[in-house]
């Protein structure tokens, strides 16, 4: 069974402009959750996505959002960049919402020049 | 709200010797909890979770975890580390179901030396 696709792996993009970070699950999982890491904040929950709906959203601004389409790939988003939205962007797939088990891809790394 | 604590920010331990990664949570009724690894550049691993049951939890390669519910606790244990263990060791914890999210502890990076 293949594992938790991210794309892309890299990216370098300047403050202002925006992102799309994709995600495909697990075979058979329909949650998608997206997590933001940094060296400083560690692992913050952004959303959690089940079934193309969002059950739970984390303390982000508006600029970050997601969606998830009818195969369950999932999709984030981030406009007008700042700085401090560098970071890796690890999405994870489970069987169920909520806190069954999460299945990492090995994440996007964005860097804002 | 549910919380996770790793007081441990780094450790450095000798290859062979034993190791133990301290956990400790904030949940209002018995949680699932995890731990999951993470090496340079990878995304995050599942090494054992614990939801109900044994309150000691075997792993993969060779980790092991003991729920003390009297302290909150969920350490990580494994009896001789080996070098390919380096890496950063993140303690989460989760609901018993309901649309909640899981929350990770702040991580433990851990080094091994010959």
């Amino acid at each position: 069974k293949a594992g938790v696709t991210q794309t892309p792996r890299y990216l370098i993009k300047t403050r202002g402009q925006q992102v799309t970070l994709s995600c495909s699950p697990i075979s058979g999982h329909r949650s998608v959750s997206w997590y933001q890491q940094t060296p400083g904040q560690g692992l913050q929950f952004l959303f959690e996505y089940f079934s193309e709906t969002q059950r739970n959203k984390g303390n982000f601004p508006g600029r970050f959002s997601g969606r998830q389409f009818s195969n369950s790939r999932s999709e984030m988003n981030v406009s007008t960049l700042e700085l401090g939205d560098s970071a890796l962007y690890l999405c994870a797939s489970s069987d169920r919402t909520g806190a069954g088990e999460l299945f990492f891809g090995e994440g996007s790394r964005l860097t804002v020049l | 709200a549910q919380s996770v604590t790793q007081p441990d920010i780094h450790i450095t331990v000798s290859e062979g010797a034993s190791l133990e990664l301290r956990c400790n949570y904030s949940y209002g009724a018995t949680p699932y909890l995890f731990w999951y690894v993470q090496s340079p550049g990878q995304g995050l691993q599942l090494l054992l979770k614990y939801f109900s049951g044994d309150t000691l939890v075997q792993g993969i390669k060779g980790f092991e975890a003991e729920f003390k519910r009297s302290q909150s606790s969920f350490n990580l244990r494994k009896p001789s580390v080996h070098w390919s263990d380096a890496a950063e060791y993140f303690c989460a914890v989760g609901p018993l179901g309901g649309y909640q999210k899981v929350t990770f502890g702040t991580g433990t990076k851990l080094q091994v030396i010959p």
